[in-house]
Formats: structure tokens, sequence, C-alpha cells
């Protein structure tokens, strides 16, 4: 398996701007996470999902994010409009069970900075 | 909610050494804490991790240790070596409401001298 497929791995865009970022999970993974990486607040749950539903968005920071999945084996997140404060790591994870002890197995990360 | 610290947030040991990172949590219902690995570019790895029916466990250079009670867990680094290098993570996971997260500590960066 060529593990969590993220892309594109670097975006640079304009405040204002939209911006998508993609996710391939591994295949028979159930569940879905999408982190955010900053250096001043760590790594921050964004949302999951399980069996392609949204389980948990408490993390999403504001209404300009959305995230989608609608299939097993993609997902999105979009920040639209975006803000010089969203320039982060994004990190899409997946895992077997969200509710038995399984680890994450995450991507590569999508760099996004916002100017 | 759950709250992780971890300690310290930088380490540096000679090639050799042992290393050691401790954290906390704070919801005695959290039962699963796993340790991340993170070299430069790259995504969060799982190395080890641990149930709360276990006080420790080992592979190979790498050790876990669980003290249930005094809502504390550690990763142990044995003959470190510098591709040991990276930043390291540990979590635990909670629940609440209808849910379960991974809840993530700050990270120590670790660094091996040759």
């Amino acid at each position: 398996d060529a593990g969590v497929i993220q892309s594109p791995r670097h975006e640079v865009t304009e405040m204002g701007q939209e911006v998508t970022l993609r996710c391939k999970p591994i295949s028979g993974h159930n569940s879905l996470f999408w982190y955010r990486q900053t250096m001043m607040r760590g790594l921050e749950l964004l949302i999951y999902f399980n069996n392609n539903v949204p389980i948990d968005d408490s993390g999403m920071p504001e209404d300009r994010f959305s995230a989608k999945m609608p299939n097993a084996s993609f997902s999105t997140l979009k920040i639209q409009p975006s803000e010089p404060r969203d320039s982060a790591v994004y990190f899409c994870a997946s895992s077997l069970s969200w509710t038995d002890d399984y680890g994450y197995t995450f991507g590569s990360g999508t760099r996004l900075t916002v100017v | 909610g759950e709250n992780v610290e971890q300690h310290p947030s930088t380490l540096s040991v000679q090639e050799g050494d042992s290393a050691v990172i401790k954290c906390t949590y704070s919801d005695s219902a959290s039962n699963y804490f796993p340790w991340y690995k993170q070299e430069l570019g790259k995504g969060p790895q799982l190395i080890i991790d641990i149930r709360s029916n276990v006080g420790e466990k080992k592979d190979q250079r790498i050790a876990v240790t669980l003290n249930k009670t005094a809502k504390h867990f550690s990763l142990h680094i044995t003959e470190t070596q510098p591709e040991d290098s990276a930043v390291y993570f540990c979590a635990a996971r909670a629940r609440m409401d209808s849910s379960y997260k991974l809840i993530f500590g700050s990270g120590t960066r670790l660094l091996v001298r040759p």
C-alpha cells in the first residue's frame, strides 16, 4: 500500500483565495482525520470521519473551513477565503477504526502558505 | 476535556546514551497511549503504543511505561543513534461525549550527537 496520500505537498496562495487540500486514505481504513500543525499550537485535530460520515468537527476553527468525504477513498479540506493565519502544515491520517485501539497512519502533509 | 503535557521540549544526548521523554494526561478515562516520531518534512509515524491494561511494553531499543494512578507515561530509547534524531509526540485517546479523540502532546525535539 502507498500509505496515506496527500496533495499538493506545497501550496502558496494569496489571501482571499480558495484552497483545497486532498487526501486519499489507506484502502480498508474506516476512519479519516484532518490535523493542522503549527509551531504555536502543535497538532490540532480539525475534523474526523467514520465510514465517510463526519463524527466531530468541533476543531474546525471557523466557517471558512469545510471538509467532505464523498467516498471511502477521498477527502477534501477547503478553506475559503484563506487568510495568512491559516498558514500551517495540514495532515490527513487514517485508521482502521475510530473506536478501537489502532494507531493512525499520517500522510506527508500539505504545507500551506497564505500571503 | 483531555490535556496532554510533554517534557522536555528539547533533549540532546550523546550517541549510545539513553533518552527519556515524559507525558502526563488529565482524563482518567483515557485508555490508549501511542507515541509518534516525526522526521523533517514528513508526517508523524507511529513507533509504539500502550493500552491502559498494560504497564510496560518494549520493542527492541524502545520501551514505553504507563502509570495509570499517576496518569503519566514515558518513552525510553536506549543505545541512541543519530537516526533517532527527530521530534517525538505522545498522545492520549480520550472519549468525549460520543466521539473519540487522539490528543497530542506538544512534542520533544531529540538530538543525538555523534
